[in-house]
């Protein structure tokens, strides 16, 4: 059974940063691009990120230079480092395994909230 | 980049209804690139429908994706009740995935 747990959420300043990871299991990992997809409470749904699993990288240009995801195959865990946290970057984040041009599993989510 | 709109915003329908969603996209989406979500309150997103027209894992019969180019439809043939949430429209061209600003149904 693919199972994606999503971890690292939290309150954070203007500003701050933080790191959210994604554990993953039930499949080969490995073989899989990855993605981070966002919901604003109340808002539908924003793509974040894309890693393939040979590590190559996209970006939404809303958060371009400031995010920044990654992969560690032997652990089987995603990541996203966020950086120079901003009021509309409050939101839900969802780990999402990828399956050529579409999200084929998705994990629970982690709140993030930018708040003075 | 590619803007998804979809309509109507919300549906009000009746169990054993047809229901009818619509996603146009500013542009010409390849078809193998469009997908479908549902998403019911306090959960994640599950898929529902990928390559415009492929129905995912566990989806029932009652779901049915059509369309090509610019405009892209989700049909539910008879709703049952648990059908009634938020439906999203996706697409993925030049490196980019943008998602459609979603369709309610919700019960009449």
């Amino acid at each position: 059974e693919v199972q994606l747990v999503e971890s690292g959420g939290g309150l954070v300043q203007p500003g701050g940063s933080l790191r959210l990871s994604c554990a993953a299991s039930g499949f080969i990992f490995s073989s899989y691009s990855m993605n981070w997809v966002r919901q604003a409470p109340g808002k539908g749904l924003e793509w974040v990120s894309y890693i393939s699993g040979m590590k190559s990288t996209y970006y939404a240009d809303s958060v371009k230079g400031r995010f920044t995801i990654s992969r560690d195959n032997a652990k089987n865990s995603l990541y996203l480092q966020i950086n120079s946290l901003r009021d509309d970057d409050t939101a839900l984040y969802y780990c999402a395994r990828g399956s050529m041009s579409y999200f084929d599993f998705w994990g629970q989510g982690t709140l993030v909230t930018v708040s003075s | 980049d590619t803007v998804l709109t979809q309509s109507p915003g919300t549906l009000s329908l009746s169990p054993g209804e047809r229901a009818t969603l619509s996603c146009r996209a500013s542009q010409s989406v390849d078809s193998s690139y469009l997908a479908w979500y549902q998403q019911k309150p306090g959960q994640a997103p599950r898929l529902v429908i990928y390559g415009a027209s492929n129905r995912a894992t566990g989806i029932p019969d009652r779901f049915s994706g059509s369309g090509s180019g610019t405009d892209f439809t989700l049909t539910i043939s008879r709703l049952e009740p648990e059908d009634f949430a938020v439906y999203y429209c996706q697409q993925y061209g030049n490196s980019l995935f943008t998602f459609g600003p979603g369709t309610k149904v919700d019960v009449k």
